[in-house]
């Protein structure tokens, strides 16, 4: 059965501090990981990471994969109280008809306190 | 429009009665993806359409559920008998081929 795994599912930490946000995924057919941020109801795409190794940066976030480990992380330097949201982290599979079907992870609920 | 729209943004209806969730995706995008959210949980893939066609409905929890896409556009998701575990936030996405999903707001859906 595939799977995506998000630790931990929730963070409590001031501004200013840096997280960093596990996923780790046991999908069949990969094609890609996506990172996801929701703060109310429509997730907002954050990255798309297809090669192990390669950095993707944006700002004050970044995320990496690994395909071997099967994991992923999202980290983010000198949090803000916009932060605060959940990020959804979701694997891409191939399954012959469906391109693009996203398996979920839980998320996991960040809080920056000011 | 800029991004994908869904109505309505909130639903409230008895259990039993029938409902129907409306999405207008990206003009464009052949792509679109049905989500249900439920409290506590990851999204969870319903159905898939490319063009008009569904070549991936596996997600759809049950036979009360059914979606259609006409013009390569609006898809409409219904409920049919409607029950109290329905009630979650339901998303729509679309993309350009396999690229990027953008969602949309979604349907906040209660069974009472």
């Amino acid at each position: 059965e595939d799977k995506v795994v998000q630790s931990p599912l929730s963070l409590v930490v001031h501004e200013g501090d840096t997280v960093t946000l596990n996923c780790s995924y046991e999908v069949t057919n990969f094609r890609s990981l996506l990172w996801y941020k929701q703060e109310k109801k429509a997730p907002t795409f954050l990255f798309m990471l297809t090669s192990s190794g390669i950095e993707k940066k944006s700002g004050r976030l970044s995320s990496i994969l690994d395909k071997k480990e099967l994991f992923s992380i999202l980290n983010i330097t000198a949090t803000q109280t916009g932060d605060s949201a959940i990020y959804l982290c979701a694997v891409e599979a191939d399954r012959g008809s469906t391109l693009g079907r996203l398996y979920f992870g839980r998320g996991t609920q960040l809080t920056v306190w000011p | 429009g800029a991004g994908v729209s869904q109505s309505p943004s909130n639903k409230v209806t008895e259990k039993g009665k029938d409902v129907e969730l409306r999405c207008d995706p990206i003009s464009g995008h052949t792509a679109l993806y049905w989500y249900r959210q439920s409290l506590g949980q990851g999204l969870e893939f319903l159905i898939y359409f490319q063009g008009n066609s569904a070549p991936d409905k596996s997600g759809l929890p049950s036979d009360r559920f059914s979606a259609e896409r006409t013009g390569g556009s609006v898809s409409t998701l219904t409920i049919q008998r409607t029950q109290q575990e329905d009630s979650a936030v339901y998303l729509c996405a679309s993309s350009y081929s396999s690229y990027e999903q953008y969602f949309g707001p979604g349907t906040r859906l209660t069974v009472t």
